[in-house]
């Protein structure tokens, strides 16, 4: 079974510097990968997503993410991050061609500073 | 586009009360989840529909929970009797499947349920 860890519970940055939020994942087979963001008292909003290809993803508010296979890592990442992206941030794995059975992480709580 | 609708948004009870959650899910999507989030931790599945049909029931605590999606559109997640554990947010969202394609998972705001 697969399983995700997201080892950083809080990173604290100050408006417009860079930020990376690490995510780590188990599987035994090809994986399919997701990041989701959640604002306070709001549902999850697809950041991106990994399916095949370029390893390279590029996402919606100017997020990016590399998968790397050899160290079982999607880490996400933003260059320049602003007062609007305080957030939770939840890093998900699934083994289903449909990405329908997804196991979440624990989530990484985002706080932009001034 | 309306997004997936979930109401209550808020409900607080006392415990052994019964509580009921529903959904409506994004209009024409035939896959409907259930998430239980704690708080501080990510979300957990409990029961996954493909039209009116439970597929993946296997976290779905069965001697408190139940749900049903009876005519393969909106949903209700039944809580009975509600344990002072039972407090979380209960997230509902749909997705519509493709042939050969993985497909987004569109979330619904929640309902924060607190048991007293």
């Amino acid at each position: 079974a697969q399983s995700v860890t997201q080892l950083d519970s809080q990173v604290p940055v100050f408006e417009e510097a860079p930020v990376e939020l690490r995510c780590n994942y188990s599987s035994s087979v090809s994986v399919y990968l997701f990041w989701y963001v959640q604002y306070p008292n709001q549902g999850l909003q697809l950041l991106l997503k990994y399916l095949s290809g370029s390893t390279l993803v590029k996402g919606i508010n100017g997020f990016e993410a590399e998968f790397n296979k050899s160290q079982t890592s999607f880490h996400l990442r933003k260059p320049s991050v602003h007062i609007s992206d305080t957030a939770e941030y939840f890093c998900a794995v699934s083994e289903d061609n449909y990405g329908q059975n997804f196991v979440f992480g624990p989530g990484t709580r985002l706080s932009v500073l001034p | 586009e309306a997004g997936v609708v979930q109401s209550p948004r808020y409900k607080i009870i006392e415990k052994k009360q019964p509580v009921a959650f529903w959904c409506n899910p994004i209009s024409g999507h035939n896959t409907l989840y259930w998430y239980l989030q704690n708080l501080g931790q990510g979300p957990e599945l409990l029961i996954r529909y493909e039209n009116e049909e439970a597929v993946d029931d296997s976290q779905l605590p069965k001697d408190r929970f139940s749900a049903e999606r009876l005519k393969g559109v909106d949903s209700t997640l039944k809580i009975q009797p509600a344990e002072l554990g039972d407090s979380a947010v209960y997230l509902c969202a749909s997705s519509s499947r493709t042939s050969g394609s993985t497909d987004t998972q569109y979330f619904g705001p929640g309902t924060r349920l607190t048991v007293l």
